[in-house]
């Protein structure tokens, strides 16, 4: 399946790199979100973009800059992380936001990422 | 309290077995449920949504209950390519929030 594509799949960093995340939705959908899950922990919200506008910030630290230049495309920027920062970050996408009723979203394959 | 409780398994059962997960949720305002699958180092994928009626998918049942506030996930004769992490996920009062649980692991043995 190729509705939500993310890259780089994988990515190593240490903590002074700078690197972005990319997300890209096929489905024509209008909202787009960004998601950390860590081993043995639900799924964290961190942003919500809804038509390129950021509508959620889910007291997400500065070091993760989120950009939405079109309602397609989803960035993820990383600056100064920690350890404790390595994760899969998901991105997803659904119709409208708020979701409504039964609308679910769909997600990407996620970037496994490691900081050293 | 956790939104969402799940209880992470894992549940290690027989081909052909019958499975079944509960899921708690805090928020009794939680308008809709989903049961997703996630395999193992993949994105979590829609299994099926949750009715109040209760509703059936193939040897997948899904129910809700309001009432004690949980939701329940049954699977029936289960294959081997049932093994995944099950999450529970909530939309929350207002619409404007899923909220997941931690997952629920199955395994399914020979």
């Amino acid at each position: 399946e190729t509705g939500v594509t993310q890259t780089p799949r994988h990515l190593v960093m240490g903590m002074t790199n700078k690197k972005s995340l990319k997300c890209e939705q096929h489905l024509g959908h209008n909202a787009m979100y960004w998601y950390k899950q860590s081993a043995k922990k639900p799924l964290e919200l961190m942003f919500v973009y809804s038509l390129e506008e950021r509508v959620e910030n889910n007291s997400v630290p500065s070091r993760f800059s989120p950009e939405c230049p079109n309602s397609s495309h989803l960035f993820l920027h990383l600056h100064t992380l920690q350890p404790e920062d390595s994760a899969l970050y998901l991105c997803a996408s659904s119709q409208d936001y708020p979701p409504r009723g039964l609308t679910t979203q769909y997600f990407g394959p996620g970037t496994r990422l490691l900081v050293l | 309290r956790k939104e969402v409780e799940q209880d992470p398994g894992p549940f290690n059962v027989p081909e052909g077995a019958t499975v079944a997960f509960n899921c708690t949720y805090s928020n009794s305002a939680s308008q809709s449920f989903f049961w997703y699958r996630q395999d193992c180092r993949k994105e979590p994928k829609l299994l099926m949504s949750v009715y109040s009626s209760g509703n059936e998918d193939g040897r997948f049942t899904a129910q809700l209950n309001r009432a004690s506030q949980y939701i329940s996930l049954l699977i029936r004769d289960s294959k081997l390519s049932d093994s995944a992490t099950y999450l529970c996920v909530a939309l929350q009062g207002g619409g404007n929030k899923l909220t997941f649980g931690t997952g629920t692991q199955l395994k399914v043995e020979l």
